[in-house]
């Protein structure tokens, strides 16, 4: 079925670990955005991508890297994982455009637990 | 600095009655704003957007107004009905940037 899914749905860790997050998308858009929502802040930008191999640091990026080797996916990874990273974390798309006005695709996000 | 504000973190109506959701924004740059909703377990979804040369647009029972001089902009929906108890966001972005700048969301609750 064509859309954007992410893995896992669900994941508990611990501090200190690696984590890595999956989004996949089949649209073939050339933007793709991960996001953290948090209570009180709405959702936040962590590191957007313009294209393959184009990646861009978003509002709070501390902590996470991404990389983007195919247009389809777009993994996020937590090289160390700290509690304050607890969250539930939205991948996004959308197809080129002028600039960003164009509506975001949502997957149905990942609830991130970190011991 | 919250460049995107919308400072009723929840707001209940009666079924059938309007529900109106504000939203207030600092950065003149931005001119384009759209409104997503969100069910529990689910991303947010696309719902209504309006351009910085608007002041007005509609789409079935959702009506989204903006006030540039005022650097404010509701949602309106009319009637309500309770499948439209969700978080809405309203956001923000400027067209020579690739950021969309998210509000902190409203939890509508629709009574019936």
């Amino acid at each position: 079925d064509a859309g954007i899914t992410q893995s896992p749905r669900y994941k508990i860790t611990e501090t200190g670990r690696q984590v890595t997050l999956m989004c996949h998308q089949t649209w073939s858009h050339s933007y793709m955005f991960w996001y953290r929502q948090d209570l009180g802040h709405g959702l936040r930008l962590i590191y957007y991508s313009a294209a393959a191999d184009i990646t861009d640091k978003g509002e709070v990026p501390d902590g996470y890297v991404v990389s983007r080797s195919k247009t389809e996916n777009f993994p996020l990874t937590l090289e160390s994982a700290t509690r304050s990273q607890t969250s539930v974390y939205f991948c996004a798309s959308h197809p080129t455009g002028t600039g960003n006005n164009q509506p975001q695709h949502f997957g149905d996000g990942t609830r991130l637990s970190i011991l | 600095d919250q460049q995107v504000k919308q400072n009723s973190p929840s707001l209940s109506v009666q079924e059938g009655r309007i529900s109106i959701l504000n939203c207030d924004y600092t950065n003149s740059m931005f001119d384009y704003f759209l409104w997503y909703k969100k069910y529990p377990a689910e991303g947010p979804t696309f719902l209504i957007s309006i351009s910085s040369i608007k002041d007005k647009n509609e789409d079935g029972r959702f009506t989204v107004f903006l006030n540039k001089s005022a650097k404010h902009l509701s949602l309106h929906i009319v009637p309500s009905q309770p499948g439209d108890s969700a978080v809405y966001f309203c956001a923000a972005s400027d067209t020579g940037g690739f950021k969309t700048i998210f509000g902190a969301g409203t939890r509508l609750f629709v009574k019936a």
